[in-house]
């Protein structure tokens, strides 16, 4: 099992450009989750799907949007990038309640917003 | 609302020492604690987790945590630290339910290993 699988592992982007980072986890997990990792704040909640077809706001939320088509895959997307928004970005995923254990997490996406 | 404390940034010490790395929450429930480890341009890997029972708990590489409710923490802790152990560890608390597992991570902290 390749667990969680994050989709580029390195972007540069120019300020206002777009773009989407996939995530693919193969555990059947029904919660995933992107968080965003910045240096002295651990890392934060940005948006989490609870299954498929449906998606929530985190902790820091403004300038991304998630979709989650497929129980499988949990995409973020940028759509203006801004440099405040450059950080590493994980992705997690885990089973519901009742079943819970700990989240997984991808190998991060290094974002730098030029 | 849920937080994690981890008080100390940076701590170094030198390989053989032993280590204790400090956590404390805040979390009206029994929470679900986690201590992570990420190095250098890795992915986060779980050293161990509490949910119930016993208060301490045992994880990989020979760590350790113990939950102590009437103080709200749970430090990490190994007798003998190895170089390989440097690294940036995070503290966690989540909870099941309407929480839907999701995570609040401490700062970090950065254990540095001297030989």
């Amino acid at each position: 099992n390749a667990g969680v699988t994050q989709t580029p592992k390195f972007r540069v982007l120019k300020t206002g450009q777009s773009m989407t980072l996939l995530c693919a986890q193969d555990m059947n997990h029904e919660y995933m989750y992107w968080y965003r990792q910045d240096p002295g704040m651990g890392l934060r909640l940005i948006h989490y799907s609870v299954g498929e077809g449906t998606t929530a706001k985190g902790e820091v939320p403004d300038g991304y949007n998630v979709s989650r088509l497929k129980k499988q895959n949990f995409l973020l997307g940028l759509e203006s990038a801004a440099p405040s928004q450059t950080s590493v970005y994980f992705c997690a995923s885990t089973r519901p309640a009742g079943w819970y254990t700990e989240a997984f997490f991808g190998q991060g996406t290094r974002l730098t917003v030029v | 609302a849920q937080s994690v404390t981890q008080p100390d940034i940076h701590i170094t010490v030198s390989e053989g020492a032993s280590l204790e790395l400090r956590c404390n929450y805040s979390y009206g429930a029994t929470p679900y604690l986690f201590w992570y480890v990420q190095s250098p341009g890795q992915g986060l890997q779980l050293l161990l987790k509490y949910f119930s029972g016993d208060t301490l708990v045992q994880g990989i590489k020979g760590f350790e945590a113990e939950f102590k409710r009437s103080q709200s923490s749970f430090n990490l802790r190994k007798p003998s630290v190895h170089w390989s152990d440097a690294a940036e560890y995070f503290c966690a608390v989540g909870a099941g339910g309407t929480s839907y597992g999701k995570l609040t991570f401490g700062q970090g902290t950065i254990l540095t290993v001297h030989p």
